[in-house]
């Protein structure tokens, strides 16, 4: 089955600065990447997401680059503000969606 | 839309015990996936549920089960509780089955004393 890795665990900027978060994912059949956003005490919300089709997709100060001969995929997020302290969870899917292990983003005013 | 509705928000059971989660979709979305949410080890994945029959099953003990109901309302059911089952239950619905935008609900806190 699926095995996706999310790195760093961890993660503290200051803001304004750029955060980075990668993932690796096993099944070369996944074909959807999507990453969600869960504040604390809430629940997870898809924020942006990609298809195997496409290398890269943009919202705002979110991107998502996905390598699929490497087989990762990275979330990038730029002038980072305190409202993106969240953690973090990256998906691969060739159905069911198998979860990275999340990434605790800190942004530092 | 009224979004992914999950009762109860708490649960405090003992060892042994066994409890039974419920999990309302979004209106029209067919599709129910279950997760366990524990610290550091993120969302693992339970089972999901499509048109009543379950479509793919994690890898957790036969004490985890699940149902759909015609109104593509869940329940999940765990047996014989262990302390570690202690997480946070989080049921997520999408309008169809395979590589759908899920929609989570707010969780079940079980708490195993």
């Amino acid at each position: 089955g699926e095995n996706v890795e999310q790195h760093p665990s961890t993660l503290s900027v200051q803001e304004g600065d750029s955060a980075v978060i990668k993932c690796t994912y096993s099944d070369s059949a996944s074909n959807y990447f999507p990453w969600y956003k869960q504040e604390l005490g809430k629940r997870p919300q898809l924020i942006i997401d990609i298809r195997s089709n496409v290398g890269e997709k943009k919202d705002q100060r979110i991107a998502v680059t996905l390598n699929k001969t490497a087989k990762h995929f990275s979330l990038h997020i730029t002038e980072t503000q305190p409202e993106d302290s969240a953690v973090y969870f990256c998906a691969a899917s060739d159905t069911p969606l198998v979860f990275g292990k999340g990434t605790r983003l800190s942004v530092i005013a | 839309k009224a979004g992914v509705t999950q009762t109860p928000r708490y649960l405090i059971k003992t060892r042994g015990q066994q409890v039974t989660l419920s999990c309302s979709p979004i209106s029209g979305h067919r599709s129910v996936s279950w997760y366990q949410q524990t610290p550091g080890q993120g969302l693992q994945f339970l089972f999901e549920y499509f048109s009543e029959t379950q479509r793919n099953k994690g890898n957790f003990p036969g004490r985890f089960s699940g149902r759909q109901f015609s109104n593509s309302r869940s329940e999940m059911n765990v047996s014989t509780l262990e302390l570690g089952d202690s997480a946070l239950y989080l049921c997520a619905s999408s309008f169809s089955t395979g590589n759908e935008k899920l929609f989570f609900g707010s969780g079940t806190q079980l708490s195993v004393l």
